[in-house]
């Protein structure tokens, strides 16, 4: 498997404007997390699907920020219009829901976003 | 109080010693804890878990959980240059969510 992947994998753009991040998680994989790291916040879990349904986008910055799952296969993570302190590496990981305590999380490569 | 604390570091340790990783949590409910590994431009790598008191030995890492005092550790003997990374530690929630720690960046230096 490929596992997750995630485009673009670079990204600048200015300030005011859209950006649309993506990623298709592990083939069989029913739950999508989108996560934003910085220095100053560390790694900090936005929004996750399960069975391509958002539970808990409690994470969320604002509502410049939206993410959507149209289907098993396929995510995105919108930020309209961005600002400079939206610049971050933004990781989706997807993780399957057997019936355990927890299953890990496989994390994609990340994008690094960069608001100038 | 941050629900999941770490020392940032850096830790400096010599090759061939031993390591150790610590985490406090402020949630006394927490059942599961992770630890994560994160080379520098990488994205974090699962390498260890640990749900009841004591420890739980995985090769060269040992977990450490104690309930009682919050706190899990992370040991890491006959540590390694290419162990140096930035070690995660995660603290299990409902529905496969995870709380990260800061992370603390550990440099073994040869």
């Amino acid at each position: 498997d490929a596992g997750v992947i995630q485009s673009p994998r670079h990204e600048v753009t200015e300030m005011g404007q859209e950006v649309t991040l993506r990623c298709k998680p592990i083939s069989g994989h029913d739950y999508l997390f989108w996560y934003r790291q910085t220095m100053m916040r560390g790694l900090e879990l936005l929004i996750y699907f399960n069975n391509n349904v958002p539970i808990d986008d409690s994470g969320m910055p604002e509502d410049r920020f939206s993410a959507k799952m149209p289907n098993a296969s396929f995510s995105t993570l919108k930020i309209q219009p961005s600002e400079p302190r939206d610049s971050a590496v933004y990781f989706c990981a997807s993780s399957l829901s057997l019936l355990a305590d927890y299953n890990e999380q496989f994390f994609g490569p990340g994008t690094r976003l960069t608001v100038l | 109080q941050k629900e999941v604390e770490q020392n940032s570091g850096p830790l400096s340790v010599p090759e061939g010693a031993i390591a150790s990783l610590n985490c406090t949590y402020s949630d006394r409910g927490s059942q599961s804890f992770f630890w994560y590994r994160q080379y520098s431009g990488k994205s974090p790598e699962l390498i260890m878990s640990i749900y009841s008191n004591g420890d739980k030995e995985d090769g060269r890492f040992t977990a450490q959980l104690n309930k009682a005092s919050q706190y899990v550790s992370l040991l890491i003997r006959d540590s390694q240059p290419s162990d140096s990374a930035t070690y995660l530690c995660a603290r299990h929630n409902a529905g496969n969510m995870l709380t990260f720690g800061g992370g603390t960046r550990l440099m073994v230096k040869p």
